[in-house]
């Protein structure tokens, strides 16, 4: 069975700080995502990855930013957290082989920032 | 850009009635579809996809979806719903040669009446 693992199913911080999201995923794919997810918005892209050290931004990029320094690993960071980023944030992996490839998601991690 | 519409945020049924969540698409080229399903407490995971072939689809659990490319539409169905099938259910869409950009709709979330 695929594996997506996040490193924190809830987290609390204050605005300003730096917070960091990290993923871990155990089938070998090249693609990993991260999204947020929001009632009555669905599931929105915030950057993805199709290789170690490629990222490309999804469609909210802004105030995020991403590491990919190892295959298996993706990591999402708050430079300075702010209210309007409270939310649920998922990430996802693939393999890159076919657009059609489904999506593996992992547990979430809710975030409130204070 | 991309757009995915789903037309229902809430539904509610008794068991035993049929079930039909309707999902609508802006794209103009060859896209790959995709419905995913969140159980209460579970992780995002595939429940059909379509991406070639026969317009119709079968998915795990009794479900199908019916791909109208005339209409951009990709409707999920299932006959005969059960309590198990209380979840949120997303639509998404990509490009089939723009890469693995995924569009996801807001999700409509499905309540079944034991």
């Amino acid at each position: 069975d695929v594996k997506v693992t996040q490193s924190s199913r809830y987290l609390v911080k204050r605005t300003g700080e730096k917070v960091f999201l990290e993923c871990v995923q155990d089938m070998d794919h090249e693609n990993m995502f991260w999204y947020r997810q929001d009632p009555g918005l669905g599931l929105r892209l915030i950057y993805f990855s199709y290789d170690v050290k490629m990222k490309e931004k999804g469609d909210i990029p802004e105030g995020y930013s991403v590491s990919r320094e190892k295959k298996e690993r993706f990591s999402l960071i708050l430079e300075s957290a702010s209210t309007n980023q409270t939310s649920m944030y998922l990430c996802a992996s693939s393999f890159r082989a076919h657009s059609y490839n489904e999506q593996f998601f992992g547990p979430g991690t809710r975030l409130t920032v204070l | 850009a991309q757009s995915v519409s789903q037309h229902n945020h809430h539904v509610i049924l008794s068991e035993a009635a049929s079930l039909e969540l309707g999902c609508n698409y802006s794209y103009g080229g060859t896209v790959n579809l995709f419905w995913y399903v969140q159980y209460p407490g579970q992780h995002l995971q595939l429940l059909l996809k379509y991406f070639s072939g026969d317009p119709l689809v079968k998915g795990i659990k009794g479900f199908e979806a019916e791909f109208i490319k005339s209409k951009f539409s990709f409707n999920l169905r299932k006959p005969s719903v059960q309590w198990s099938d209380t979840a949120e259910y997303f639509c998404a869409v990509n490009d089939r040669t723009g890469g693995f950009k995924t569009i996801f709709g807001a999700g409509t979330r499905l309540f079944v009446k034991a």
